[in-house]
């Protein structure tokens, strides 16, 4: 089965503060993605990369970058968290070919004080 | 554009009885249909998916779910509820399989009373 790793599972930061969330799969999959999570909004896309190097922006990027040196490995960065940001974010990847299936990490639940 | 909509927030149910969770989408083409469901503290884990064919799927943990093109919809159901199905359900469309994004719906939380 392909795992789609969040190390942080909950992460405590103050207003102002550079966050980093790191997400890690195993199975050479192309396609990584970013997701918010909020109540009574379903997920949201954030950014997602289809190769290494390469990003796109989601439906809301604004105040949020990614970063992908290895394809295995997809980071979300927060630049200045601030309280808006508080949510749960989620990790998905996908195999670049084939069935349009996304694996989830079990998500990293953040709060902004 | 895409749209997908879970006209139901919250669904109690009692433990054996049937269940049914809506989903509507809007979208041009024929879509590509999810169902994913997120159990308290979790990622969202696939129970089934429709991209063609038959339009009555089956997935995992004893859930099913049709596509009716005529109404848009792609409702899920369970002959008989345990309480373990306990959790949040997402309906999700996307565009196809070189999509890079799928359009989810809001959610439907399911309480499972015994």
């Amino acid at each position: 089965d392909v795992k789609v790793t969040q190390s942080s599972r909950y992460l405590v930061k103050r207003t102002g503060e550079k966050v980093f969330l790191e997400c890690v799969q195993d199975m050479d999959h192309e396609n990584m993605f970013w997701y918010r999570q909020d109540p009574g909004l379903g997920l949201r896309l954030i950014y997602f990369s289809y190769d290494v190097k390469m990003k796109e922006k989601g439906d809301i990027p604004e105040g949020y970058s990614v970063s992908r040196e290895k394809k295995e490995r997809f980071s979300l960065i927060l630049e200045s968290a601030s309280t808006n940001q508080t949510s749960m974010y989620l990790c998905a990847s996908r195999s670049g070919s084939g069935a349009n299936v996304l694996t989830f990490g079990a998500g990293s639940r953040l709060t902004v004080l | 554009a895409q749209s997908v909509t879970q006209p139901d927030i919250h669904i109690t149910v009692s433990e054996g009885a049937s269940l049914e969770l809506r989903c509507n989408y809007s979208y041009g083409a024929t879509p590509y249909l999810f169902w994913y469901v997120q159990s308290p503290g979790q990622g969202l884990q696939l129970l089934l998916k429709y991209f063609s064919g038959d339009t009555l799927v089956q997935g995992i943990k004893g859930f099913e779910a049709e596509f009716k093109r005529s109404q848009s919809s792609f409702n899920l159901r369970k002959p008989s509820v345990h309480w373990s199905d306990a959790a949040e359900y997402f309906c999700a469309v996307g565009e196809g399989t070189g999509a890079n994004n799928l359009f989810f719906g809001t959610g439907t939380r399911l309480t499972v009373i015994p």
